[in-house]
């Protein structure tokens, strides 16, 4: 069965601190897997898609990678307006329709 | 600001009826996406429209049905509601079919089902 989990489901960092956050997927055949930022209330906001080992994609302070099992998403020097709950999901070649989210992992800078 | 709308931001209602949630996508954008977030389930894809037509289908229960319309705008259909289906249903937008693409999510509907 596909599933995606993120880890940690919690995360408080001192601002200039980084620090990665961790997806692992389990999905026969990826077809892509995707980076979301969701702020309190709001409708994710969508940071990368990553479709094969070994690529990295870069945003200001953030970089997404993604291996064979699982993907990290890297923050540098983080900043308060940082924080929100970051979503990843993955879809499956064997299952095109079906979208798999994580449950996320929420991330708190501290100033 | 994704310039994805949806409406109403919050809907009230008791079990047994019948609610409509509305969206429209932004300017140019093919496809539309209906997904549902609740604390114990997380973030579901439930539909998705390309053009008008039903391209994909996810984890949408038979009590819900959604359609396109030729403007582009979608509308999902919630009916029979139980206290379960009390969540908050985003609906999002991409250029193409591929469900790769990136997609724009709108603000949101917060239904609460008493």
């Amino acid at each position: 069965e596909d599933q995606v989990t993120q880890s940690p489901e919690a995360l408080r960092l001192q601002e200039g601190e980084s620090s990665s956050l961790n997806c692992s997927y389990t999905v026969s055949g990826l077809r892509g897997l995707f980076w979301y930022r969701q702020d309190p209330g709001k409708g994710p906001e969508f940071l990368f898609t990553l479709y094969s080992a070994g690529e990295e994609k870069e945003k200001e302070r953030l970089k997404a990678t993604l291996t064979k099992k699982e993907s990290f998403l890297h923050i540098t020097a983080p900043k308060p307006e940082d924080s929100a709950t970051y979503l990843c999901a993955v879809q499956a070649r064997s299952s095109a329709s079906k979208i798999i989210f994580g449950s996320g992992t929420r991330l708190s800078i501290r100033p | 600001d994704s310039g994805v709308t949806q409406t109403p931001k919050h809907l009230i209602t008791a079990t047994g009826q019948r609610v409509t949630l509305r969206c429209s996508p932004r300017s140019g954008d093919l496809s539309v996406y209906w997904y549902q977030q609740s604390l114990d389930q997380g973030l579901q894809f439930l539909i998705q429209y390309y053009n008008g037509e039903e391209r994909a289908k996810g984890n949408i229960l038979e009590r819900f049905s959604a359609q396109q319309f030729p403007d582009l705008h979608s509308e999902l259909n919630l009916s029979s509601l139980e206290l379960g289906d009390s969540a908050l249903y985003f609906c999002a937008s991409s250029v193409g079919a591929e469900t790769t693409d990136t997609q724009y999510f709108g603000p949101g509907t917060r239904l609460t089902v008493l």
